[in-house]
Protein backbone atom coordinates (compact mmCIF):
# COMPACT_ATOMS: atom_id res chain seq x y z
CA UNK A 1 0.00 0.00 0.00
CA UNK A 2 1.06 3.32 -0.46
CA UNK A 3 1.73 5.99 1.78
CA UNK A 4 3.43 9.42 2.33
CA UNK A 5 5.75 11.03 5.01
CA UNK A 6 5.85 14.98 5.56
CA UNK A 7 9.05 15.43 7.29
CA UNK A 8 8.03 18.83 8.63
CA UNK A 9 4.94 19.60 10.42
CA UNK A 10 5.48 23.25 10.11
CA UNK A 11 7.81 25.70 8.78
CA UNK A 12 8.56 29.15 9.59
CA UNK A 13 10.39 31.57 7.53
CA UNK A 14 10.75 35.43 6.54
CA UNK A 15 8.74 36.66 3.56
CA UNK A 16 10.94 36.60 0.75
CA UNK A 17 13.20 33.75 1.53
CA UNK A 18 13.29 30.48 -0.56
CA UNK A 19 10.96 27.67 0.86
CA UNK A 20 11.10 23.88 0.77
CA UNK A 21 8.84 21.52 1.91
CA UNK A 22 9.77 17.84 2.27
CA UNK A 23 7.45 15.01 1.24
CA UNK A 24 8.69 10.82 0.96
CA UNK A 25 6.45 8.46 -0.50
CA UNK A 26 6.39 5.00 -0.71
CA UNK A 27 4.37 2.58 -3.56
CA UNK A 28 4.91 -0.75 -5.33
CA UNK A 29 3.66 0.05 -8.15
CA UNK A 30 3.68 3.71 -10.58
CA UNK A 31 2.74 6.84 -8.46
CA UNK A 32 1.07 9.78 -9.60
CA UNK A 33 1.80 12.97 -6.91
CA UNK A 34 0.35 15.56 -5.88
CA UNK A 35 0.62 18.66 -3.74
CA UNK A 36 -2.46 21.04 -2.25
CA UNK A 37 -2.81 24.09 -0.11
CA UNK A 38 -5.45 24.06 2.35
CA UNK A 39 -5.99 27.82 3.65
CA UNK A 40 -7.80 28.11 7.02
CA UNK A 41 -11.31 27.05 7.19
CA UNK A 42 -11.23 25.85 3.47
CA UNK A 43 -11.29 23.10 1.17
CA UNK A 44 -8.31 21.87 -0.62
CA UNK A 45 -6.72 23.08 -4.00
CA UNK A 46 -4.28 21.30 -6.30
CA UNK A 47 -0.93 23.10 -6.34
CA UNK A 48 0.69 20.81 -9.10
CA UNK A 49 1.04 17.27 -10.18
CA UNK A 50 3.65 15.06 -11.47
CA UNK A 51 1.92 11.99 -13.76
CA UNK A 52 4.70 11.29 -16.00
CA UNK A 53 7.43 12.61 -17.97
CA UNK A 54 9.66 16.10 -16.63
CA UNK A 55 10.61 15.61 -13.45
CA UNK A 56 10.34 18.97 -12.47
CA UNK A 57 6.85 20.34 -12.06
CA UNK A 58 5.37 23.58 -12.23
CA UNK A 59 2.05 24.64 -10.13
CA UNK A 60 0.07 28.00 -9.37
CA UNK A 61 1.45 30.31 -7.88
CA UNK A 62 5.20 29.84 -8.37
CA UNK A 63 5.85 26.81 -6.78
CA UNK A 64 7.67 24.16 -8.21
CA UNK A 65 8.21 20.60 -7.06
CA UNK A 66 10.76 17.90 -8.19
CA UNK A 67 10.37 14.23 -8.79
CA UNK A 68 13.08 11.88 -7.52
CA UNK A 69 12.32 8.48 -8.10
CA UNK A 70 15.71 6.96 -6.84
CA UNK A 71 14.96 9.06 -3.56
CA UNK A 72 11.45 8.37 -3.43
CA UNK A 73 10.73 12.50 -2.80
CA UNK A 74 8.44 15.14 -4.39
CA UNK A 75 9.44 18.27 -2.95
CA UNK A 76 7.68 21.46 -2.90
CA UNK A 77 9.89 24.49 -4.07
CA UNK A 78 8.77 28.20 -4.09
CA UNK A 79 12.47 30.96 -4.19
CA UNK A 80 10.75 33.95 -2.75
CA UNK A 81 7.42 33.63 -0.21
CA UNK A 82 4.71 36.40 0.59
CA UNK A 83 2.93 36.28 3.65
CA UNK A 84 -0.29 35.38 1.31
CA UNK A 85 1.77 31.90 0.83
CA UNK A 86 0.83 31.18 4.68
CA UNK A 87 -1.09 28.07 4.39
CA UNK A 88 -1.26 24.34 5.35
CA UNK A 89 0.03 22.27 2.52
CA UNK A 90 -0.39 18.40 1.78
CA UNK A 91 1.89 15.65 -0.24
CA UNK A 92 -0.51 13.01 -2.27
CA UNK A 93 0.27 10.03 -3.40
CA UNK A 94 -2.88 8.21 -6.18
CA UNK A 95 -2.50 4.65 -6.76
CA UNK A 96 -6.16 3.37 -6.26
CA UNK A 97 -6.93 6.27 -3.61
CA UNK A 98 -5.60 9.51 -2.99
CA UNK A 99 -3.64 8.89 0.04
CA UNK A 100 -2.04 11.92 2.18
CA UNK A 101 0.50 12.71 4.57
CA UNK A 102 -0.15 14.73 7.59
CA UNK A 103 0.55 18.35 6.32
CA UNK A 104 2.95 20.82 6.74
CA UNK A 105 1.83 24.59 8.38
CA UNK A 106 4.04 27.46 6.20
CA UNK A 107 4.12 30.33 8.71
CA UNK A 108 5.82 33.67 6.29
CA UNK A 109 6.36 36.15 9.03
CA UNK A 110 6.97 39.74 7.66
CA UNK B 1 -16.70 23.47 -16.31
CA UNK B 2 -17.17 21.49 -13.34
CA UNK B 3 -18.45 22.42 -9.26
CA UNK B 4 -18.26 21.13 -6.22
CA UNK B 5 -20.92 21.69 -3.96
CA UNK B 6 -21.08 21.22 0.15
CA UNK B 7 -23.32 22.05 3.06
CA UNK B 8 -23.57 23.43 5.71
CA UNK B 9 -20.05 25.31 6.12
CA UNK B 10 -20.62 24.87 9.41
CA UNK B 11 -22.62 22.81 11.91
CA UNK B 12 -23.00 22.44 16.22
CA UNK B 13 -24.80 19.27 17.07
CA UNK B 14 -25.63 17.70 20.62
CA UNK B 15 -23.82 14.14 21.30
CA UNK B 16 -26.51 11.51 20.17
CA UNK B 17 -28.21 13.86 17.39
CA UNK B 18 -28.39 12.36 13.88
CA UNK B 19 -26.24 13.93 11.08
CA UNK B 20 -26.49 14.31 7.37
CA UNK B 21 -23.68 16.29 5.03
CA UNK B 22 -24.44 16.65 1.09
CA UNK B 23 -22.46 16.96 -1.53
CA UNK B 24 -22.84 17.58 -4.94
CA UNK B 25 -21.32 17.84 -8.01
CA UNK B 26 -22.26 19.70 -11.43
CA UNK B 27 -20.75 19.74 -14.88
CA UNK B 28 -19.94 16.27 -14.71
CA UNK B 29 -21.50 12.36 -15.12
CA UNK B 30 -20.33 9.37 -13.34
CA UNK B 31 -17.83 10.71 -11.15
CA UNK B 32 -15.64 9.06 -7.99
CA UNK B 33 -17.06 10.57 -4.93
CA UNK B 34 -15.14 10.92 -1.98
CA UNK B 35 -15.49 11.60 1.77
CA UNK B 36 -12.88 12.64 3.58
CA UNK B 37 -12.32 14.17 7.71
CA UNK B 38 -9.53 16.08 8.87
CA UNK B 39 -8.67 16.16 12.58
CA UNK B 40 -6.25 18.33 13.90
CA UNK B 41 -2.75 16.97 13.52
CA UNK B 42 -3.94 13.67 12.03
CA UNK B 43 -4.06 15.04 7.89
CA UNK B 44 -6.87 13.88 6.16
CA UNK B 45 -8.38 10.41 6.39
CA UNK B 46 -10.28 8.54 3.45
CA UNK B 47 -13.89 7.65 4.88
CA UNK B 48 -15.85 6.62 1.91
CA UNK B 49 -15.70 6.47 -1.50
CA UNK B 50 -18.77 5.57 -4.14
CA UNK B 51 -17.72 5.02 -7.96
CA UNK B 52 -21.55 4.68 -8.92
CA UNK B 53 -24.95 4.78 -7.58
CA UNK B 54 -25.87 2.75 -4.85
CA UNK B 55 -21.90 1.44 -4.97
CA UNK B 56 -20.27 2.12 -1.34
CA UNK B 57 -17.04 1.08 0.36
CA UNK B 58 -16.24 1.73 3.79
CA UNK B 59 -12.72 2.56 4.49
CA UNK B 60 -12.75 2.49 8.40
CA UNK B 61 -14.98 1.39 10.96
CA UNK B 62 -16.84 4.03 12.48
CA UNK B 63 -20.04 5.95 13.99
CA UNK B 64 -20.63 7.33 10.06
CA UNK B 65 -22.42 6.23 7.11
CA UNK B 66 -22.71 7.06 3.23
CA UNK B 67 -25.07 6.95 0.46
CA UNK B 68 -25.75 7.59 -2.86
CA UNK B 69 -28.62 7.84 -4.36
CA UNK B 70 -27.97 9.80 -7.62
CA UNK B 71 -24.90 10.20 -9.75
CA UNK B 72 -23.58 13.49 -8.74
CA UNK B 73 -25.17 13.20 -4.76
CA UNK B 74 -22.94 12.05 -2.10
CA UNK B 75 -24.51 12.20 1.67
CA UNK B 76 -22.73 11.49 4.61
CA UNK B 77 -24.93 10.66 8.15
CA UNK B 78 -24.48 9.05 11.44
CA UNK B 79 -28.06 8.26 13.43
CA UNK B 80 -26.31 9.19 16.67
CA UNK B 81 -23.32 11.93 16.91
CA UNK B 82 -20.42 10.86 19.23
CA UNK B 83 -17.85 13.83 20.57
CA UNK B 84 -15.03 12.10 18.62
CA UNK B 85 -16.86 12.71 15.45
CA UNK B 86 -15.99 16.33 15.36
CA UNK B 87 -13.81 17.48 12.59
CA UNK B 88 -13.62 19.01 8.60
CA UNK B 89 -15.33 17.09 6.33
CA UNK B 90 -13.97 17.46 3.29
CA UNK B 91 -15.70 15.81 -0.09
CA UNK B 92 -14.12 15.44 -3.43
CA UNK B 93 -14.72 14.19 -6.81
CA UNK B 94 -12.69 12.31 -9.28
CA UNK B 95 -13.09 11.82 -13.23
CA UNK B 96 -11.26 8.89 -15.11
CA UNK B 97 -7.44 9.51 -15.18
CA UNK B 98 -5.09 10.39 -12.65
CA UNK B 99 -5.42 13.61 -12.39
CA UNK B 100 -6.53 14.07 -9.02
CA UNK B 101 -9.26 15.04 -6.79
CA UNK B 102 -11.11 18.11 -6.98
CA UNK B 103 -12.44 19.47 -3.08
CA UNK B 104 -15.41 20.70 -2.05
CA UNK B 105 -14.92 23.93 0.81
CA UNK B 106 -15.89 21.12 3.61
CA UNK B 107 -17.83 21.53 6.61
CA UNK B 108 -16.76 22.32 10.35
CA UNK B 109 -18.84 19.85 12.58
CA UNK B 110 -18.73 20.68 16.46
CA UNK B 111 -19.96 17.67 18.64
CA UNK B 112 -20.91 18.95 21.85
Amino acid sequence: AQSVTQLDSQVPVFEEAPVELRCNYSSSVSVYLFWYVQYPNQGLQLLLKYLSGSTLVKGINGFEAEFNKSQTSFHLRKPSVHISDTAEYFCAVLSEKLVFGKGTKLTVNP
Amino acid sequence: SQTIHQWPATLVQPVGSPLSLECTVEGTSNPNLYWYRQAAGRGLQLLFYSVGIGQISSEVPQNLSASRPQDRQFILSSKKLLLSDSGFYLCAWAGTGYYGYTFGSGTRLTVV
